[in-house]
């Protein structure tokens, strides 16, 4: 089965501009999840949602964040305006339930921002 | 205090012996718990999960589990260079918290 889909794989912006990133979870995969990886760190959960509604954005930057999931299929996380600190690699993950218990969650390759 | 932390590292060991990584976290409603490995730019990829307290292998991994310490590790045996990656604990109790990683450096 295909994997998790995200791009653009590299962005390189200058701050205070905008940028979207894309995923497309695996088929049939009710939960989709947004995490923030900054260089030496774990990743960090930005949004989930389950189908096309938000199960947790506790730790999303509304001021500059947003995210969608129209359809409860593919999604689109964007940030405006961008931060020098938003410079990390954001991974898109998804899980086939409500991602509860020992549900797996299998990652996309990443998109990896560079603020300027 | 972190919620999910781990040994900073970096670990090294000689090809052929045991590794094990370290992983202690905070909230005591955390009832999954998951090693990922992390190639050097690439995704996380999940090893293993344990949730019941005791051991948990598959193959040269083994995964302890110590609720009332809080305390999760992972032991790889006959460590390969292939290893040579950085190992992410998460704790799940709502929503999965990761620890910061640990990198782990196997030399031929």
């Amino acid at each position: 089965e295909a994997g998790v889909a995200q791009s653009p794989r590299y962005k390189i912006i200058e701050k205070r501009q905008s940028v979207a990133f894309w995923c497309n979870p695996i088929s049939g995969h009710a939960t989709l999840y947004w995490y923030q990886q900054i260089l030496g760190q774990g990743p960090k959960l930005l949004i989930q949602f389950q189908n096309n509604g938000v199960v947790d954005d506790s730790q999303l930057p509304k001021d500059r964040f947003s995210a969608e999931r129209l359809k409860g299929v593919d999604s689109t996380l964007k940030i405006q305006p961008a931060k020098l600190e938003d410079s990390a690699v954001y991974l898109c993950a998804s899980s086939y339930g409500s991602g509860g218990g020992w549900e797996t969650q299998y990652f996309g390759p990443g998109t990896r921002l560079l603020v300027l | 205090q972190k919620e999910v932390e781990q040994n900073s590292g970096p670990l090294s060991v000689p090809e052929g012996a045991i590794a094990s990584l370290n992983c202690t976290y905070s909230d005591r409603g955390s009832q999954s718990f998951f090693w990922y490995r992390q190639y050097s730019g690439k995704s996380p990829e999940l090893i293993m999960f344990i949730y019941s307290n005791g051991d948990k292998e598959d193959g040269r991994f083994t995964a302890q589990l110590n609720k009332a310490s809080q305390y999760v590790s992972l032991l790889i045996r006959d460590s390969q260079p292939s290893d040579s990656a950085t190992y992410l604990c998460a704790v799940k109790g709502g929503k999965l918290i990761f620890g910061q990683g640990t990198e782990l450096s196997v030399k031929p």
